[in-house]
């Protein structure tokens, strides 16, 4: 089973946007709008910031935002603050009743 | 406050045996289907296993099949792993997470516990 692949590392200044992809397969991201994205600082537990492509649960800032074209899905992050320096995953649902991650990002706050 | 508390990790050989147990507090675990997901040390995270909210539907990633077994306990509010035929690669940090629907099929789970630490070694 292979995972969904991310970029290793993406940049940012302070209040720039950027953006995380997140490339599957007509077998998950591009047949299902079932894409999750969490976010997972050093240490602790990772984080639901996105579900369902582009539902942002009760508690997420607004500045955390999910979008998806044909077998890519993507997490923007605008306003980029030194808080939000961390590792992100996109999962979704594959045919069959499985999950597959993404290979993860790290975010850095330049 | 909702928390989830993973359990049962620990040092084992190559081939043995050991079952991990989560117990949720603040929260009913029964309505919700349940997963495993494990991190090795330094690396991503990788689904493992997942049970719905009756027990009644199990799934499995490919590279545990066959040696993992997950279950639940509705009285307990508890979820299980039983991992056998352990091998070196199966070292990581387990967490339990409930998802955001009865069945594995949301692509999403809500919240997360701790992690419990397998390291498997001779």
């Amino acid at each position: 089973q292979s995972a969904l692949t991310q970029p290793a590392s993406v940049s940012g200044s302070p209040g720039q946007s950027i953006t995380i992809s997140c490339t599957g397969t007509s077998s998950d991201v591009g047949t299902f709008n079932l894409v999750s994205w969490y976010q997972q600082h050093p240490g602790k537990a990772p984080k639901l910031m996105i579900y369902e492509d582009t539902e942002r649960p009760s508690g997420v800032s607004y500045r955390f935002s999910g979008s998806k074209s044909g077998n890519t899905a993507s997490l923007t992050i605008s306003g980029l603050q030194a808080e939000d320096e961390a590792d992100y995953y996109c999962c979704s649902y594959r045919t069959g009743d499985t999950y597959v991650f993404g290979t993860g990002t790290k975010v850095t706050v330049l | 406050e909702v928390q989830l508390l993973e359990s049962g990790g620990g040092l084992v050989q190559p081939g043995g045996s050991l079952r991990l147990t989560c117990a949720a507090s603040g929260i009913s675990l029964n309505a919700n289907a349940m997963s495993w997901v494990r991190q090795a040390p330094g690396k991503g995270l990788e689904w493992v296993s997942g049970i719905s909210g009756s027990g009644t539907r199990t799934h499995y990633a490919g590279s545990v099949k066959g040696r993992f077994t997950i279950s639940r306990d509705r009285s307990k509010n508890t979820v299980s792993l039983q991992l056998n035929s352990l091998r070196v690669e199966d070292t990581a940090l387990y967490f339990c997470a409930r998802d955001r629907g009865a069945l594995v099929d949301t692509g999403a789970v809500d919240y997360w516990g701790q992690g419990t630490l397998v390291t498997v070694s001779s």
